[in-house]
């Protein structure tokens, strides 16, 4: 079965320094694998996703993941926090091999200081 | 372009009662799923359909049952609401003949409350 562990339950980064959201996964299938932002009260929105092409994946808002293999990881960075980056962010994986259903990690809440 | 639409935004029911939430796919997607969230938690997946059958079941309760009609939108069904039952609950589509990576578009989520 494939999860996804979110390594960190908080992080706490000033405005305008760099930003590491850790994630690891474990799956027998070639994942796919996605990073979802969530203001307070709204909806999941995708920021990235990887799915065999690139290792090195571009978002939106100036994210990005790297997909390392050997380390079964997927890290979300960004080099400079913006105070409307503070949200819920969800590492995600696909299970992909006859089931498209999504496993969420338990959620990273990054809090940015002005 | 269009998006994923769900019905209603906002529900208060009481214990016991039922409650329905609708589900509108991307058109031309053929595939929805349901997600629960509750209070900081993270998404947890329901049930999902394609092509009109039942593709594949999560944790969902007994009390709860779902259906994908001929025009693809879903309906989840949830009778005699417990406190508990107070969650997000999302519905995403996807269209798995074409999708070349797993995408799911999400709506914007039903706030159930059960008082």
């Amino acid at each position: 079965a494939q999860s996804v562990t979110q390594l960190d339950s908080h992080v706490s980064v000033s405005e305008g320094t760099p930003v590491l959201l850790r994630c690891n996964y474990s799956s027998s299938y070639s994942p796919s694998l996605f990073w979802y932002v969530q203001h307070p009260n709204k909806g999941l929105q995708l920021l990235l996703k990887y799915t065999s092409a690139a290792t090195l994946v571009k978002g939106i808002n100036g994210f990005e993941a790297e997909f390392k293999k050997s380390e079964t990881s997927f890290h979300l960075t960004k080099p400079s926090a913006h105070m409307s980056d503070a949200a819920e962010y969800f590492c995600v994986v696909s299970e992909g091999d006859s089931s498209y259903k999504l496993i969420f990690g338990s959620g990273t809440r990054l809090l940015v200081r002005p | 372009a269009a998006g994923v639409i769900q019905s209603p935004r906002h529900l208060i029911k009481e214990k016991r009662e039922t409650a329905t939430l609708k589900c509108y796919p991307i058109p031309r997607h053929d595939t929805v799923y349901w997600y629960q969230q509750g209070p900081g938690q993270d998404p947890q997946f329901l049930i999902s359909f394609y092509e009109k059958m039942q593709s594949d079941k999560g944790s969902i309760p007994d009390r709860f049952s779902a259906q994908q009609f001929s025009d693809y939108h879903s309906e989840l069904n949830m009778s005699s609401l417990e406190l508990g039952d107070s969650a997000l609950y999302f519905c995403a589509s996807i269209s798995i003949g074409t999708s070349e990576d797993n995408e799911q578009f999400f709506g914007p989520g039903t706030r159930l409350t059960v008082l």
